[in-house]
């Protein structure tokens, strides 16, 4: 079944300390993104990548890192979780001839 | 780069009436516009999409229609049902992948 896998589904931290949360998809897809929804602000983009070991900047990247060493994997990376980094967490792969596919999301917690 | 611009940010209609969202969008270069349905707690799930080369395309109940000239697309449906409750998104998509716009609270009222 073609999906992308997210995990945790939710995550409680305190500030301050280092956390992943891990994409993989198994479509082969060579783009990935992330993606934190907040409430009347709908679907920002966090950083992307187009293919291995090619990541860029989205729209909100302050606090976050990702990386792409192989072609299904691209985990996030907050380095010193803040407050204001709560929120709920999307990973998507896909084209632009087939679409893009979600994750199940991270909500995430910071105290 | 790319902004999408989505209204109402809340629609309520009566079950088996007409639904339109409208969305406009600024980078000529997008090609490619999908809409997304997210119900409660879960994720987005892409309903129907437009390409650039196409004007119109139906699914059901569901139509979206595109505007290249105007840079506007919309999403149409038709005989509203309760199950069409959720918060719908568009997007426009360029070489960097997608552009949301701030969604739209869709209440099919009984």
């Amino acid at each position: 079944e073609a999906q992308v896998t997210q995990n945790p589904r939710y995550l409680i931290t305190v500030t301050g300390k280092k956390l992943t949360v891990t994409c993989s998809q198994n479509m082969n897809h060579e783009y990935m993104s992330w993606y934190r929804q907040d409430p009347g602000l709908g679907l920002r983009q966090i950083y992307y990548s187009m293919n291995v070991e090619v990541t860029d900047k989205g729209d909100v990247p302050e606090g976050y890192k990702v990386s792409r060493k192989e072609k299904r994997n691209f985990p996030l990376i907050l380095e010193s979780p803040s407050p204001n980094q709560t929120s709920l967490y999307f990973c998507a792969s896909g084209d632009r001839v087939y679409g893009y596919t979600f994750g199940s999301g991270t909500r995430l917690t910071v105290v | 780069g790319e902004n999408v611009e989505q209204h109402p940010s809340t629609l309520s209609v009566q079950e088996g009436d007409s639904a339109v969202i409208k969305c406009t969008y600024s980078d000529s270069a997008s090609n490619y516009f999908p809409w997304y349905k997210q119900e409660l707690g879960k994720r987005p799930q892409l309903i129907i999409d437009i390409r650039s080369n196409v004007g119109e395309k139906k699914d059901q109940r569901i139509a979206v229609t595109l505007n290249k000239t105007a840079k506007h697309f919309s999403l149409h449906i038709t005989e509203t049902q309760p199950e069409d409750s959720a918060v719908y998104f568009c997007a426009a998509s360029q070489a960097d992948g997608l552009t949301f716009g701030k969604g739209t609270h869709l209440i099919i009222q009984p």
